[in-house]
Order: structure tokens, then sequence, then C-alpha cells
């Protein structure tokens, strides 16, 4: 099955700098690849997806980038701000099938 | 408001008791699922159910059972023989299929004692 792998776990960037986490999917048929944000003590929400016909998606501060050849994608956070302080989860799956999740990343903003 | 609840948010049991979490939904979706959150491993799927009155097995479904008798619930239950049952329980439901935005519960923190 789909075994999904997330680095690093922790992530401390100082405020206005870049963070980028990164994910490797083993699955080659895998299509679907979202991100979801857990804020400190509340459910996890989606922030941001991208689907294997498109290499790139951008949502203001926020990108994703797909390389279905070396398997792997990629969230990237500009500019950030305290507000981004949270775990993040990468995720995969392939047409109906289950999401997998990978094991989750702490990132902290400083000020 | 639309939305999925869990209750109750925190629980303590005594070891060999089992327990019921509680998820419903009002979002008229289809599928449902249950997913254990433990420190460093991500978010494990315990079980989930695609229509009613039919479920199958995650990755981690030992020790744990459900039911889907109505589109808008799908109870949780952590049996005794469940060896590690200490953990937050998150369940989520979706449109259907694996590529649609999951909603996630406020979760249910179970403890035991």
């Amino acid at each position: 099955g789909e075994n999904v792998e997330q680095h690093p776990s922790t992530l401390s960037v100082q405020e206005g700098d870049s963070a980028v986490i990164k994910c490797t999917y083993s699955d080659s048929a895998s299509n679907y690849f979202p991100w979801y944000k857990q804020e400190l003590g509340k459910r996890p929400q989606l922030i941001i997806d991208i689907r294997s016909n498109v290499g790139e998606k951008k949502d203001q501060r926020i990108a994703v980038t797909l390389n279905k050849t070396a398997k792997h994608f990629s969230l990237h956070i500009t500019e950030t701000q305290p507000e981004d302080s949270a775990v993040y989860f990468c995720a995969a799956s392939k047409g109906a099938q289950k999401l997998v999740f990978g094991q989750g990343t702490r990132l902290t903003i400083n000020p | 408001d639309g939305g999925i609840t869990q209750s109750p948010k925190y629980l303590f049991r005594k070891e060999g008791q089992n327990v019921t979490l509680s998820c419903e939904q009002n979002l008229n979706h289809d599928a449902m699922y249950w997913y254990r959150q433990d420190p460093g491993q991500g978010l494990r799927l315990i079980y989930y159910s695609q229509i009613v009155n039919d479920f199958q097995k995650g990755d981690i479904a030992e020790g744990y059972s459900v039911s889907r008798e109505k589109k808008e619930s799908f109870p949780l239950t952590v049996t005794s023989a469940q060896k590690n049952p200490t953990a937050f329980y998150l369940c989520a439901s979706s449109t259907g299929g694996g590529t649609g935005e999951l909603f996630f519960g406020e979760g249910s923190r179970l403890t035991v004692l």
C-alpha cells in the first residue's frame, strides 16, 4: 500500500522568512495530494491540494509543488506570520482510495 | 450550523472497559472516517465507511469496532482488546472517494487509567 514520509518533523523559522516541508510517496499511481493544517487544540483543516495533472499550485502565501518522477511534493509558505505556527500534514491517495497521511511537521514561527 | 460533532471531548476509562466515542455529521456526506493521532505518527486510519451499512478496516483496526446504521452517525468503540488505547481520536467526513476534502471533528481524547 501507499506510504508517505514527511520531513522535517519540526521546523523553526523567523517571522517573515520562508518555510518548506517535504513529503515523499511510494505509489506512483497516487494522484491527489492535500495538505492539512492543525493549530494547537483545533481540528485539522485543508489548506491546499494538488492533483497529478499539474506541477504547482499557489494560493496567496502558500504553494505546493509536485514532482511525479521523483514521487515527492512540497509545501512552501512565504513571508511567514505567527498564525502560521501549527502542525502540517501531507497526504496522498489514488482515485477513490483512502488518504494516507505523513507523520506531520510542527512549524514554529519565531517573532 | 453544518459540521461534524464528536463527543465526549475528554474520556477516562479503566483498563478492561469498552468505551464508545460518538461522531455525528449534518453535512450529508456519504463517507465517514476514524483516525487516531499520536505524537510523531501523523493520522492513522482506524475504520472508514463509504456508505450506510458498510465499513472497512483501516491500517490499525485491531481492538476497535464501528457501526454505520445511519448516514449521520459513525460511532467508534474502543474495546478492551486495544493494547494501547490512550490517544486522541479524530472523526472526519467527506463527500466520498479519496480526492474529496476531509472535514474533521474537534476530537476526543481518551485516557486509560
